[in-house]
């Protein structure tokens, strides 16, 4: 079955202490992108990535960093977690970033409280 | 900078009506447009890709048409259920180099029996 799979679901954590959030896709997507949900504010993109190796900032990149050292996973890292990033982020994949026919797939979401 | 609205931001209807979503951009130069579907406290489910060169797409009581010049798109769903009930959210992918595809803030729907 084509997903995206983020872990954990739920994460609550205390600022200042380093956390990851993984992705990975099993499609063979080139492009993997993070985002995160807020009230009022809607979706926005953190970091995306064109293919391995290659990533790029989103609209709101402050206080994140992604790397992706291999085509299916993409993992976000909170350095140091403040209690504004406490928010719902998703991860999403397509084939192709911004092309014709790329439809993109999300993943199921991880709720971040920091406290 | 491309800018998407949606409107209604909430809607509230008797099972069985049918519904339009309005998806606006301000930007025509676009790759393609796609509906969403997200149920509270879960992912994003794409219900209907427009490429630029369509008119239209159609999936089971759904259809979505987009109108570039005008830079409007609309989800039509047909003879609404309570499963409707979700917020629906417009995405649109823009041409002119940048990769970030931009939200709409969505449709928040309820389908009450």
């Amino acid at each position: 079955e084509a997903q995206v799979t983020q872990n954990p679901r739920y994460l609550i954590t205390v600022t200042g202490k380093k956390l990851t959030v993984t992705c990975s896709q099993n499609m063979n997507h080139e492009y993997m992108s993070w985002y995160r949900q807020d009230p009022g504010l809607g979706l926005r993109q953190i970091y995306y990535s064109m293919n391995v190796e290659v990533t790029d900032k989103g609209d709101v990149p402050e206080g994140y960093k992604v790397s992706r050292k291999e085509k299916r996973n993409f993992p976000l890292i909170l350095e140091s977690p403040s209690p504004n990033q406490t928010s719902l982020y998703f991860c999403a994949s397509s084939l192709f970033g911004g092309a014709a026919n790329t439809e993109a797939f999300f993943g199921q979401g991880t709720r971040l409280t920091v406290v | 900078k491309q800018e998407v609205t949606q409107i209604p931001a909430a809607l509230s209807v008797p099972e069985g009506e049918n519904l339009v979503l309005n998806c606006s951009f301000t930007d025509s130069a676009i790759y393609n447009l796609q509906w969403f579907r997200q149920d509270p406290g879960k992912g994003l489910t794409s219900l209907l890709l427009i490429q630029s060169s369509q008119r239209e797409q159609t999936s089971g009581r759904l259809n979505a048409s987009l109108d570039k010049s005008s830079g409007r798109s609309t989800l039509y769903i047909a003879a609404s259920q309570p499963g409707d009930s979700a917020t629906y959210l417009c995405v649109v992918n823009s041409r002119g180099g940048s990769y970030i595809p931009t939200f709409g803030r969505g449709t928040s729907l309820i389908v009450h029996p």
